[in-house]
C-alpha cells in the first residue's frame, strides 16, 4: 500500500505557542489530504479537507484561523495549531487520497500533541 | 454517507478466524464498504473495500450480502497482532471524507 508520513510523531509545547505538523505522501501524489483529530478513547473526527493549491474546507466547529492548513504540493500538507491551549492536546492524523487501483485513503502514523 | 453499526467488542482465539459484522442498512447503490483498523496509538490501516462482490486480499476477505445491507470482514487466521479497533465505513468515494463510527475492538487471545 501507499505510505504517508507525519512529523513530528509527538510534540510537547507551552500554552500560547504554535505548532506545525507535516504530512507527506512518500510514494504517491495525494490529490486530496485530510486532517483528523482523535481524543482519548474516541473515534477519529474529520477536521478539514484540503486539495492541492486550494483553500482547505473545514468541518463545522473547527476554527480555520486556529488550525491553519497548507497543501502546497501533491505530496505535502501542513497543519499549524496556532496559540495552542491544553484543550488542543490530541492525536492528529492525516491521510492522503489517490485514485487508481486501490481507491482509498492512506493514513499517516499520527502526531501526539500535548499542550502544557 | 450511510451510517454503520458494529458490535463494540469481540474476542477471538489466536489462530482461529475472526468474523467482524457490520450493518449498513441505508447504504446507497453507489456506496462502497471500506474496512480500516487502528492499532493503539497508530494511524488507521486500510484493509479492504468492496461494492457488491466479495473481495479477498492478503489481509482479509470481505463478504457483502446480496442486498448490501450488511457485510462481514474475515481475518482467516487471527494473530495477536490483529488486536485492534476495526472500523466499517461506507462512502461513495474514498476521495470524500470518511466518517468513523465507534468500530469494533477485537481482542485476539492466546
Amino acid at each position: 500500500g501507499a505510505v504517508v508520513s507525519q512529523h513530528p510523531s509527538w510534540v510537547i509545547c507551552k500554552s500560547g505557542t504554535s505548532v506545525k505538523i507535516e504530512c507527506r505522501s512518500l510514494d504517491f501524489q495525494a490529490t486530496t489530504m485530510f486532517w483528523y483529530r482523535q481524543f482519548p478513547k474516541q473515534s477519529l473526527m474529520l477536521m478539514a479537507t484540503s486539495n492541492e493549491g486550494s483553500k482547505a474546507t473545514y468541518e463545522q466547529g473547527v476554527e480555520k484561523d486556529k488550525f491553519l492548513i497548507n497543501h502546497a504540493s501533491l505530496t505535502l500538507s501542513t497543519l499549524t495549531v496556532t496559540s495552542a491551549h491544553p484543550e488542543d492536546s490530541s492525536f492528529y492524523i492525516c491521510s492522503g487520497w489517490t485514485s487508481g487501483k486501490a481507491d482509498t485513503q492512506y493514513f499517516g502514523p499520527g502526531t501526539r500533541l500535548t499542550v502544557l | 454517507d450511510a451510517k454503520t453499526t458494529q458490535p463494540p467488542s469481540m474476542d477471538c482465539a489466536e489462530g482461529r478466524a475472526a468474523n467482524l459484522p457490520c450493518n449498513h442498512s441505508t447504504i446507497s447503490g453507489n456506496e462502497y464498504v471500506y474496512w480500516y483498523r487502528q492499532i493503539h496509538s497508530q494511524g488507521p490501516q486500510y484493509i479492504i473495500h468492496g461494492l457488491k462482490n466479495n473481495e479477498t486480499n492478503e489481509m482479509a476477505s470481505l463478504i457483502i450480502t446480496e442486498d448490501r445491507k450488511s457485510s462481514t470482514l474475515i481475518l482467516p487466521h487471527a494473530t495477536l497482532r490483529d488486536t485492534a479497533v476495526y472500523y466499517c465505513i461506507v462512502s461513495n468515494n474514498a476521495g470524500n471524507m470518511l466518517t468513523f463510527g465507534g468500530g469494533t475492538r477485537l481482542m485476539v487471545k492466546p
